[in-house]
Parts: C-alpha cells; sequence; structure tokens
C-alpha cells in the first residue's frame, strides 16, 4: 500500500519560501509508471495542480505559478520537495502531495497525502 | 475560475439516487477520459472513478461515472450518510502536462 506524508513548517512570511516535503513508502519512487505530484486546495477553493514530477528529475509545472515553482526529487530518500518563493496570502493553502499514474488512461491521481496546512502570515 | 464546472451543492435522502454534472469544453472532457474524486475534509482525497468509467478496486458499484460530449457525470445510487463528501471531477490537460479540476460539488446526505 502506497503512502505519502507532507512536512511542511505550517506557517510562512509573506515574501518568503514555502518548502514542503512528501515522503513515499510502500512503492518505488524509481517507477516509470508514476509521476509524483504536488497539488494545493486554499481555504474554502477547489484543487489546483501545482506540477509534477519523474523520477529522472523531468519536471512539469502549471503555467500560472512555474515562475515560482522548484519541484526536486531525491529517490535515495524517497521523497520529493516543493519550493515556491515570494510567496503571499494567496499561497494558504493545504499542499497535497499525490501520485499520478501515467499508464492508466486518464493519468489519474491515484494515491494522495492527507495534506499539510501551510498559512502565509506575519 | 474552475476549467471545470461543477454545481456548488447537491443532496439527496438516504437510498435516492443523486447525480452530479461536470462542464468543460471539446479540449479537455470532449477529448479525454475524466477522474472522479472523493474528498472527506481533513482526509486524503479518493480516486473514485478513472477512465471516466472504470473503478478503482474497493470503491462500491453504487458509484458509476458517464460522458456524453462535452460534458461528465458522477452518479451515486443507494446513497447512504457517510457518502457525504466533496466530490471532484478532472481532467488530463494535455497542454498542462498536468490535471485540472472541477471547483467540487458538496453533496449532503438529508
Amino acid at each position: 500500500q502506497v503512502q505519502l506524508q507532507e512536512s511542511g513548517p505550517g506557517l510562512v512570511k509573506p515574501s518568503e519560501t514555502l518548502s514542503v516535503t512528501c515522503t513515499v513508502s510502500g512503492d518505488s519512487i524509481r517507477s516509470t509508471n508514476y509521476y509524483w505530484a504536488w497539488i494545493r486546495q486554499p481555504p474554502g477553493k477547489g484543487l489546483e495542480w501545482i506540477g509534477s514530477i519523474f523520477y529522472s528529475g523531468t519536471t512539469y509545472y502549471n503555467p500560472s505559478l512555474k515562475s515560482r515553482v522548484t519541484i526536486s526529487i531525491d529517490t535515495s530518500k524517497k521523497h520529493f520537495s516543493l519550493r515556491l518563493s515570494s510567496v503571499t496570502a494567496s499561497d494558504t493553502a493545504v499542499y497535497y502531495c499525490a501520485r499520478e499514474s501515467i499508464t492508466t488512461p486518464g493519468n489519474p491521481v491515484d494515491y494522495w497525502g492527507q495534506g499539510s496546512l501551510l498559512t502565509v502570515s506575519s | 475560475q474552475s476549467v471545470l464546472t461543477q454545481p456548488p451543492s447537491a443532496s439527496g435522502t438516504p437510498g435516492q439516487r443523486v447525480s452530479i454534472s461536470c462542464s468543460g469544453s471539446n479540449s479537455n472532457i470532449g477529448s479525454s477520459p475524466v477522474n472522479w474524486y472523493q474528498h472527506l475534509p481533513g482526509t486524503a482525497p479518493k480516486l473514485l472513478i478513472y477512465d471516466t468509467t472504470q473503478r478503482p478496486s474497493g470503491v462500491p458499484d453504487r458509484f458509476s461515472g458517464s460522458k456524453s460530449g462535452t460534458s461528465a457525470s458522477l452518479a451515486i445510487s443507494g446513497l447512504q450518510s457517510d457518502d457525504e463528501a466533496d466530490y471532484y471531477c478532472s481532467v488530463w490537460d494535455e497542454s498542462l502536462n498536468g490535471p485540472v479540476f472541477g471547483g467540487g460539488t458538496k453533496l449532503t446526505v438529508l
């Protein structure tokens, strides 16, 4: 059973960089069948895809966030990470890490973490 | 403003059948399989339907998905109290190389 667990600081100051890490267990982060993704949900709003990374380091980012986002992966430590720079209050959200199945039609996100609430406030 | 449009709320009584719609365009729903997620606040979202009509192992057959043109639907039959959750439709966007989501529908079991 795949498990994903986010870890983040909880509170970030405006203009600073938000960092969250996702640890993957129960599956190989090196699998060629999956991308590893970050998805967020602002309070009271819907889900927004931030970006995804392949085990090789290939990344895809949401164009609306691309200038501020960096996603990296460390397969030896079985984790991948999100950095979002120059944050504002609108970046306050629950940040989910997730697994995208790229060998299944429709590329469903088949496993999600519990989510990490990150609040931007001074 | 979400790329995919869902009604913000839906409701039904136990045992009833309810349907949740998801409206898109030729560039998303019209050309790609649709996925549905169930989300109880405070928990991890759960994949409910993938490839428009397929259920992952463990998802009851009370849940079914369909699509016609640029609209998709999730149907829940034999409604139960623990079906009360938020439901999201999603499609893979080829131009983004990532998923886009609907705004979500909050299902209330009366």
